[in-house]
């Protein structure tokens, strides 16, 4: 069963426009949540995790728990962060505090200038 | 330069053949895992390791092993009983519960 739903994938918009990148999750328990960003030919990295409340390169995400979302958003978008978004659960293994991830599909996000 | 390696960056097998993909890493971290990325699909952990000697299958395991010998190192074999071994894989490594990195990726295409 898909743990993490990214209903688009792919999002065009234009540059100063606003951006959501829609996640949707299902567990049961307390998530915990991440955005990972992959810009063309580098690394996936993490953009930005739902517990540090923070905002990254102008995104923002909530955790809601009653939609069970963790919906990416700018409200500004630039040509640079045209990249690959993927929403990730971390759940921990067994009775341990290792955690692994499940990723959604991603969404691809086109900014035009 | 601290981080995690992977090699090689490009890989061509033919079909029928084993291959192995290396990762280091040089942050400390006691878990590893490996990824693989297809078009669509997302990422789906193949293997992972919380410690030194001891690994755990993923979600999609068959056709592939792995050995965790030392704490920096943690290689991947795609053996021959892959069926669909043509992927982009990513191996990725943490600190017990902690934010999870990622290699630059080795991109494996059977020919």
């Amino acid at each position: 069963a898909q743990r993490v739903t990214q209903p688009e994938k792919l999002l065009s918009v234009f540059k100063g426009a606003p951006v959501e990148l829609k996640c949707n999750y299902s567990y049961s328990g307390s998530p915990e949540l991440f955005w990972y960003v992959q810009y063309s030919r580098q690394r996936l990295q993490l953009l930005l995790r739902h517990i540090s409340r923070e905002s990254i390169k102008g995104f923002t995400a909530d955790l809601n728990k009653g939609e069970t979302s963790f919906h990416l958003k700018k409200p500004f978008a630039q040509e640079e962060d045209s990249a690959m978004y993927y929403c990730a659960l971390k759940l921990l293994v067994g009775g341990s505090t290792l955690g692994r991830l499940y990723f959604g599909r991603g969404t691809q996000l086109t900014v035009w200038p | 330069d601290g981080g995690i390696t992977q090699s090689p960056k490009y890989l061509f097998r033919k079909e029928g053949q084993n291959v192995t993909l290396s990762c280091e890493q040089n942050l400390n971290h006691d878990a590893m895992y490996w990824y693989r990325q297809d078009p669509g699909q997302g990422l789906r952990l193949i293997y992972y390791s919380q410690i030194v000697n001891d690994f755990q299958k993923g979600d999609i395991a068959e056709g592939y092993s792995v050995s965790r010998e030392k704490k920096e190192s943690f290689p991947l074999t795609v053996t021959s009983a892959q069926k669909n071994p043509t992927a982009f894989y990513l191996c990725a490594s943490s600190e017990r519960g902690n934010t999870i990195y990622f290699g630059e990726g080795s991109w494996l295409t059977v020919v």
